[in-house]
């Protein structure tokens, strides 16, 4: 079973300041998929950014990156020159590879709100 | 265009009654996900159906009925309504065939139950 865990439930960063939100999973897969998601006030679920558990290389999309860390199973997520559309809830996710036969199942944290103040 | 659409996205409804949320993607994806948030936030599976297959059920009360009729649709069947069941439910899909979980998800279904 794979399980995620986020240990912040708040918090909160000055607008362009940089934030870092952690998280931890445990899984028995060597080959898996991390996601951060990010869910505003509108609800909406949006996906920012993903890390292939393959690939060393830390993944980053413009002002989001992550500092992916295979041996210790975490993954966390910086958010740089942060803006008031960044306040949000960010979820962290890891799934199966298609390989397994459970492919296809996510298992999200339980979350962190995220709030920009200006 | 929208990739995932639920309909309704507000419903309120009295305990007891029967209610459907149906959801449609337009992404060609063959996977297809139910999720519920609660008022914590917190956002568990419920169920996941590949090519109209069910290949994930997690402990979900039988009042709770997923049907899919073709790969582009997922309908939540919820029979006999509890308060307990107010919550958003999420649709969402991803592409199984590509070594990519990513999940697109629709805008949610916003449940209250009187």
């Amino acid at each position: 079973a794979q399980t995620v865990t986020q240990s912040q439930p708040e918090m909160s960063v000055q607008e362009a300041e940089t934030v870092t939100l952690s998280c931890t999973y445990d899984t028995s897969e060597s080959n898996y998929y991390l996601f951060w998601y990010k869910q505003p006030p509108s609800r909406q679920m949006i996906l920012v950014i993903r890390q292939e558990a393959y690939k060393q290389q830390n993944a980053t999309e413009n002002r989001f990156s992550v500092n992916f860390q295979k041996a210790a199973k975490s993954f966390s997520l910086k958010i740089s020159d942060s803006q008031l559309g960044d306040t949000a809830m960010y979820f962290c996710a890891s799934s199966f590879s298609y390989l397994n036969t459970n492919a296809g199942k996510s298992t999200f944290g339980d979350g962190t709100t995220l709030t920009v103040k200006p | 265009d929208t990739a995932v659409s639920q309909t309704p996205k507000y419903l309120v409804t009295q305990m007891g009654n029967d209610k459907s949320i149906k959801c449609e993607q337009n992404l060609g994806h063959d996977t297809m996900y139910w999720y519920k948030q609660d008022s914590k936030k917190f956002l568990k599976i419920m169920f996941s159906y590949n090519n109209k297959e069910l290949i994930i059920n997690e402990t979900v009360p039988n009042r709770f009925s997923p049907k899919s009729p073709d790969k582009a649709h997922l309908n939540l069947h919820i029979n006999s309504l509890e308060l307990g069941d107010s919550a958003v439910y999420f649709c969402a899909s991803s592409p199984r065939q590509v070594l990519d979980y990513e999940q697109y998800f629709g805008p949610g279904t916003r449940l209250t139950v009187t």
